[in-house]
């Protein structure tokens, strides 16, 4: 079965730092555009950051230089280290997958988010 | 704001037709980029609903279809049914951002 199990989540205090896992079964995350994204509590949908199978990254402008996206191959897992934790950080983050790309003058993209996490619940507050 | 502009709710009676719409510009959803629709249902995780404007995952009922028109789009739901009270994402790219992934600011479906 495909799927996604996000874990790591907590109550970090404002300033600190935490990991986000997401690990995966069913496919090859290495393969596949993986992307975090959040929920603030009652808010909508925020991407916050997605990797690429050839390991390019990219972030939102709110996680830029804080939050640093990657992946253990050997472990199929998704990782999301965040740092510099703020408040307005607080949300739910969910793991999703993207089979593969569009591509364009401008590089390449990933297609819809077929295969979502449960979600885990970061709550930055002292 | 989102840079894609949604209805924050929508309401419709069992059986009816509602249709959600999804607002951009010139850089995103005009620029030709496709759209996607997610639902979300109270305390769940997002699922793919809708992809490429119009075409719907295995397992999604064909009363849900999708469209798109110049820097817009729509998600139609006709036969309303109590089960699709959820809250409705579109999400496309933008040329101006970085990662280019984008999402609406989602639309609270009510079923009377």
């Amino acid at each position: 079965e495909v799927q996604l199990v996000e874990s790591g989540g907590g109550l970090v205090q404002p300033g600190g730092s935490l990991r986000l896992s997401c690990a995966a079964s069913g496919f090859t995350v290495s393969s596949k555009y993986m992307t975090w994204v959040r929920q603030a509590p009652g808010k909508g949908l925020e991407w916050v950051s997605v990797i690429y199978p050839g390991g390019s990254t990219y972030y939102a402008d709110s996680v830029k230089g804080r939050f640093t996206i990657s992946r253990d191959n050997s472990k199929n897992t998704l990782y999301l280290q965040m740092n510099s934790l703020r408040a307005d950080d607080t949300a739910v983050y969910y793991c999703a997958r993207s089979p593969s790309s569009y591509h364009d003058t401008s590089g390449y993209y990933p297609v819809a988010f077929d295969i979502w996490g449960q979600g885990t619940m970061v709550t930055v507050s002292s | 704001q989102s840079v894609l502009t949604q209805p924050p709710s929508v309401s419709g009676a069992p059986g009816q037709r509602v249709t959600i719409s999804c607002t951009g510009s010139s850089s995103n959803i005009g620029a030709g980029y496709d759209v996607h629709w997610y639902q979300q249902l109270p305390g769940t995780a997002p699922k793919l609903l809708m992809y490429g404007n119009s075409n719907r995952p295995s397992g999604v009922p064909d009363r849900f279809s999708g469209s798109k028109s110049g820097t817009s789009a729509s998600l139609a739901i006709t036969g309303l049914q109590p089960e699709d009270e959820a809250d409705y994402y579109c999400q496309s790219y933008d040329s101006s951002l970085s990662g280019r992934v984008v999402f609406g600011g989602g639309t609270k479906l009510t079923v009377l």
